[in-house]
């Protein structure tokens, strides 16, 4: 079974602290992915990567950066986290351009006070 | 990206046929109709996808009308466990992004 892991379920943080939020795959998928879901607005896309070192916005990267040093793990990072980024993170993953079928974690829900 | 109207909310009582409709009136030629759905506390996970023919797996069956424009995805003895957020995407094949709507809430009812 495809697992996508996240380091925490749930995480308090205060405004301005640097946060990050590491998601783990353990079925070397090419593509990974950060989204947000927010009451009401679904999922929005953050960022995601089709490949190590490889990074592309999705609709919402303000605020927000993302690390892929290895194939496996990919990072989000809140440079100097606000209280509107309090919110459900997810992380997927798939397999490769012809994947139809994206592997999602449990999500983190941060909160930031 | 095609935009997509979905029922905010649905029930359905147990061991009935549990039918979701989506609207993707401004779905392209190339762009397949993808499901998901989240139940609570979890991440999305898969269900079915297609083109333009009806579609079955093991968990659903999608049906897409002939001129494309809308979809119906068909469970066809619900579950409890089937209660849960269901998401309609229209995405061409093997585009990496995937962008959900609101979805429809489905409830099954004991």
């Amino acid at each position: 079974d495809v697992k996508v892991t996240q380091s925490s379920r749930y995480l308090v943080k205060r405004t301005g602290e640097k946060v990050f939020l590491e998601c783990v795959q353990d079925m070397d998928h090419e593509n990974m992915f950060w989204y947000r879901q927010d009451p009401g607005l679904g999922l929005r896309l953050i960022y995601f990567s089709y490949d190590v070192k490889m990074k592309e916005k999705g609709d919402i990267p303000e605020g927000y950066s993302v690390s892929r040093e290895k194939k496996e793990r990919f990072s989000l990072i809140l440079e100097s986290a606000s209280t509107n980024q309090t919110s459900m993170y997810l992380c997927a993953s798939s397999y490769g351009s012809t994947s139809y079928e994206q592997y999602f974690g449990p999500g983190t829900r941060l909160t930031v006070t | 990206d095609a935009k997509t109207t979905q029922p905010p909310s649905m029930d359905c009582a147990e061991g009935r046929a549990a039918n979701l409709p989506c609207n993707h009136s401004t779905i392209s030629g190339n762009e397949y109709v993808y499901w998901y759905r989240q139940i609570h506390s979890q991440g999305p996970q898969y269900i079915i996808h297609g083109l333009k023919n009806n579609e079955t797996n093991e968990m659903a069956s999608l049906i897409i009308t002939e001129d494309r424009k809308s979809s119906t995805l068909i469970l066809p003895h619900a579950t409890l466990r089937d209660t849960a957020v269901y998401y309609c995407i229209p995405a061409n094949f093997g585009n990496e992004k995937l962008t959900f709507g609101t979805g429809t809430r489905l409830t099954i009812i004991p």
